[in-house]
């Protein structure tokens, strides 16, 4: 079974605050590893699909690094606003098939 | 826009009584997952088609089915809802093994 762990479960920072949070994987049998941002009463939207050691990706004001030889990656959203409130998940794949193992999620809330 | 639907967005049932959850999709992905996420969990994968293709993770009660009429559809059956089934459950396709997901919106299940 894969275990997936994020860290922190909750996470409440106010407007302008810069923040980041951990996804943490089996290193063996690496494949990817998926970003999902999840705001209440809308689809998660996908963020990231990261595939390289030492990758980095930017979106805006949300960036994502991938250490696969550890078994960690990084969000950081740069000075949160109210929209970033939602559950961060991240997933990497069961095998090379395909379906998505996710964490627990990490839920931001962003104060104005 | 091409997406991911799911009907309906809550769901109320008594407690024994058989409930549908249906999803369809406009994307013509050829891959269909059912997620189960209870409060503050991870999303659980429930099962998947590939086409036509049907697959069970090993640990999804028989308690629940599934069909895949054609390729827009994808319905989840409860046979006889417990207390414990209570959760959001998410619809997602993909256009392919490995491929990140589209999903939708979910429909958050209360049992009675």
């Amino acid at each position: 079974i894969l275990n997936v762990e994020q860290s922190p479960q909750s996470l409440h920072v106010q407007e302008g605050d810069s923040t980041n949070f951990t996804c943490s994987f089996p290193s063996s049998n690496f494949y990817a590893l998926h970003w999902y941002r999840w705001e209440t009463a809308k689809s998660p939207e996908a963020l990231f699909v990261m595939t390289l050691n030492g990758d980095e990706k930017k979106k805006g004001r949300i960036s994502a690094t991938l250490n696969t030889k550890e078994g960690y990656s990084y969000l950081y959203i740069k000075g949160s606003q109210p929209e970033d409130s939602a559950t961060y998940l991240c997933a990497p794949p069961f095998d090379q098939g395909g379906k998505l193992i996710f964490g627990q999620g990490t839920e931001l809330s962003v104060k104005p | 826009d091409a997406m991911v639907i799911q009907n309906p967005r809550y769901q109320v049932t008594q407690f024994g009584k058989p409930v549908t959850l249906s999803c369809s999709q406009t994307l013509n992905h050829n891959v269909m997952y059912w997620y189960q996420q209870k409060s503050s969990q991870a999303p659980k994968l429930l099962f998947h088609y590939y086409d036509k293709d049907f697959n069970n993770e090993a640990d999804t009660p028989d308690n629940f089915q599934s069909r895949r009429p054609n390729t827009s559809f994808c319905f989840l059956d409860i046979r006889s809802p417990g207390l414990g089934d209570a959760a959001m459950y998410l619809c997602a396709t993909s256009s392919g093994r490995g491929r990140g997901y589209t999903f939708g919106s979910g429909t958050r299940l209360t049992v009675v």
